[in-house]
């Protein structure tokens, strides 16, 4: 099985900030990574597919990059709605494992 | 506008069983594989299953191999999860999501429904 690390778990930032996301698979899985953010009680929202590609509706601040095994995801200045829990997703092997999670909260 | 609603969720005692369902509409139902992935409370997303578009195939977690059936009605534009022998380590928010059809990312995903397993 592909297991999926993210670090850090958790960070502060302020508003404006540029805050970036690491996740590292245990094995190469090309760009088969998504990335996705999550509110308290609220179902997850695609962000980014294929390592990069930004999905329909997701403000431009949002990017993705990587292959192989690290992947970075980048926020280039920190908005109010954007503090939230970014999950990162392998679609490379069924199982399509998820990371454990970022918590992006209020410094 | 693409929806998906969840439903069947509640309480149940262990080694019981569950049937749920996710109402599609807003998009061609038939042509999209579906995916329920959970969230037990206070943790992460796990994937829990995936179905082609006409239902031929499946793909479960090892975790529910055995256990769950995800199924298919094209006709009714629904997606089901039957769970049986449930277990506490079961309970979980369950969503089901859409198959963007691109490297398999889940573009649109339900309000999830509420699995407690406790005696």
């Amino acid at each position: 099985d592909i297991q999926m690390t993210q670090s850090p778990s958790s960070l502060s930032a302020s508003v404006g900030d540029r805050v970036t996301i690491t996740c590292r698979a245990s094995q190469t899985i090309s760009r088969y990574l998504n990335w996705y953010q999550q509110k308290p009680g609220k179902a997850p929202k695609l962000l980014i597919y294929a390592a990069s590609s930004l999905q329909s509706g997701v403000p431009s601040r949002f990017s993705g990059s990587g292959s192989g095994t690290d992947f970075t995801l980048t926020i280039s200045s920190l908005q109010p709605e954007d503090f939230a829990t970014y999950y990162c997703q392998q679609t490379y092997s069924t199982l399509f494992t998820f990371g454990p999670g970022t918590t992006v909260d209020i410094k | 506008e693409v929806q998906l609603v969840e439903s069947g969720g509640g309480l149940v005692q262990p080694g019981g069983s569950l049937r749920l369902s996710c109402a599609a509409s807003g998009f061609t139902f038939s042509n999209y594989w579906m995916h329920w992935v959970r969230q037990a409370p206070g943790k992460g997303l796990v994937w829990v299953s995936r179905i082609n578009s006409d239902g031929s195939n499946t793909d479960y977690a090892d975790s529910v191999k055995g256990r769950f059936t995800i199924s298919r009605d094209n006709a009714k534009k629904t997606l089901y999860l039957q769970m049986n022998s449930l277990r506490a380590e079961d309970t979980a928010v369950y969503y089901c999501a859409r198959d963007n059809l691109v490297m398999t990312a889940l573009d649109y995903w339900g309000q999830g429904t509420l699995v407690t397993v406790s005696s």
